[in-house]
């Protein structure tokens, strides 16, 4: 089974609106990432959490706040949105080898708009 | 140069044509190389891994060329349902992809 879950699915919120994105895998899998991906642009990396520890953070604005309660799943809180923050926001999950082989999978996203 | 870099199409071909895509990379110390479709509106899926010179899986086959840093995608017979975004996918670390821009493939009848 390769399958990463999201919720929801769609996500209108206001700018002074707190919400969170969530995320789940149980394909063993011990890292997972965040993705921002805009209209016919490629996904851009947000966030990695290796083993449950956040090991990269691309510079992403702190309205942006990642957690990860265990090893199945990543959440994703949103805070404070700016419109341009609209995108679908995409999870994905690898084996977390290290041997940079690993195959990412993706769940199929959360599309946001921020009004 | 681009870390990954191809060209964006559109690739409009006729159902049962043979289509090419090619995708160049700067980091000639890259060891995994990957192929994902993305369907409009979609998440990316995995469509090919390619470790050593080549890999083929059906009508799909992926080639390595290590000395010229491209590896290209051929897709025989295309079928409407081939119709999508791929990307080529280069690991820039252990936990980092580096995507390309993503070629558009519309088959048609």
């Amino acid at each position: 089974d390769t399958e990463v879950t999201q919720t929801p699915k769609h996500l209108v919120m206001g700018m002074t609106n707190k919400k969170s994105l969530k995320c789940e895998q149980h394909m063993g899998h011990r890292a997972m990432y965040w993705y921002k991906q805009k209209a016919k642009k490629p996904p851009e990396l947000m966030f990695v959490y290796s083993y449950e520890k956040l090991s990269i953070n691309e510079s992403v604005p702190s309205r942006f706040s990642p957690e990860c309660p265990n090893s199945s799943l990543l959440n994703l809180h949103l805070h404070a949105l700016q419109p341009e923050d609209s995108a679908l926001y995409l999870c994905a999950s690898s084996p977390g080898s290290g041997s940079g082989r690993d195959t990412q999978y993706f769940g199929p996203g959360t599309r946001l708009t921020v009004l | 140069r681009k870390e990954v870099e191809q060209d964006p199409g559109p690739f409009n071909v006729p159902e049962g044509a043979t289509v090419a895509f090619n995708c160049t990379y700067s980091n000639s110390a890259s060891q995994s190389f990957f192929w994902y479709r993305q369907d409009c509106r979609k998440e990316p899926k995995l469509l090919m891994s390619v470790y050593s010179s080549g890999n083929e899986d059906g009508r799909f086959t992926a080639q390595l060329n290590r000395a010229s840093q491209y590896i290209s995608l051929l897709i025989r017979d295309s079928k409407l349902s081939d119709s999508a975004t791929y990307l080529c996918v280069v690991p820039s670390t252990a936990s980092k992809l580096t995507f390309g821009t993503g070629t558009r493939l519309q088959v048609t009848l």
